[in-house]
């Protein structure tokens, strides 16, 4: 179960949209519609942003979608706020395999 | 509304034995799994495995095994996590989480608060 690859770091200007990009392989991330996104700010617990690639918990603002493009799944923060400053995380799921994405930093510039 | 709240912070030695718990609330504890995950200090998480609520029945995650035991006491509506032989690599914080499923993909969705071990002599 080897991590799913993210970027270390992206960043974005007030207002800007930006895009974290998971990438797995064919027998996870490319395989089903079974990828979730996670917020994380620090000291906290990890929170629910996305789930089923690209469906949204209620709550969760609409500035965030998510989305998959074979072994890639990507989520997209747009009219980047300061609020949105975060780690955030991709885990893909399958009935024997479950990993999560090795974390990507974003900072607001 | 749901919520699951976490044993607090443990300090251990090395090889000693810690028991974290997961106390479920706002909805019915055996309808869903109970997922655990792994933080180490500024580090990424890592999915441990989870535990079927209904059966009792657990899954662990490579790399989780041997030393790490879920359990569940559903009169208490509490999971119970417990790790033995205590490494100073198991320094980090676990997170318990409500493990959801559509006809899709499964998914943690609410989160426990976390609980700090820092295992040091």
């Amino acid at each position: 179960q080897s991590a799913l690859t993210q970027p270390a770091s992206v960043s974005g200007s007030p207002g800007q949209s930006i895009t974290i990009s998971c990438t797995g392989s064919s027998s996870d991330v490319g395989r089903y519609k079974s990828v979730s996104w996670y917020q994380q700010h620090p000291g906290k617990a990890p929170k629910l942003i996305i789930y089923d690639v690209s469906d949204r918990p209620s709550g969760v603002s609409n500035r965030f979608s998510g989305s998959k493009s074979g072994n890639t799944a990507s989520l997209t923060i747009s009219g980047l706020q300061a609020e949105d400053e975060a780690d955030y995380y991709c885990r893909s799921y399958t009935r024997t395999t479950t990993s999560f994405g090795t974390g990507t930093k974003v900072a607001v510039l | 509304q749901v919520q699951l709240v976490q044993s607090g912070s443990e300090l251990r030695k090395p090889g000693a034995s810690v028991k974290i718990s997961c106390k479920a609330s706002g909805y019915t504890f055996t309808t869903y799994a109970i997922s655990w995950m792994r933080q180490a200090p500024g580090q990424g998480l890592e999915w441990m495995g989870w535990i079927n609520t209904d059966t009792g029945n657990p899954t662990f995650a490579q790399g989780f095994t041997g030393r790490f035991v879920f359990s569940l006491d559903t009169s208490v509506n509490t999971a119970y996590l417990q790790i033995s032989g205590l490494e100073a690599e198991d320094t980090a914080v676990y997170y318990c989480a409500r493990e959801e499923c559509t006809t899709t993909s499964c998914f943690p969705h609410y989160w426990g608060q976390g609980t700090l071990v820092t295992v040091s002599s």
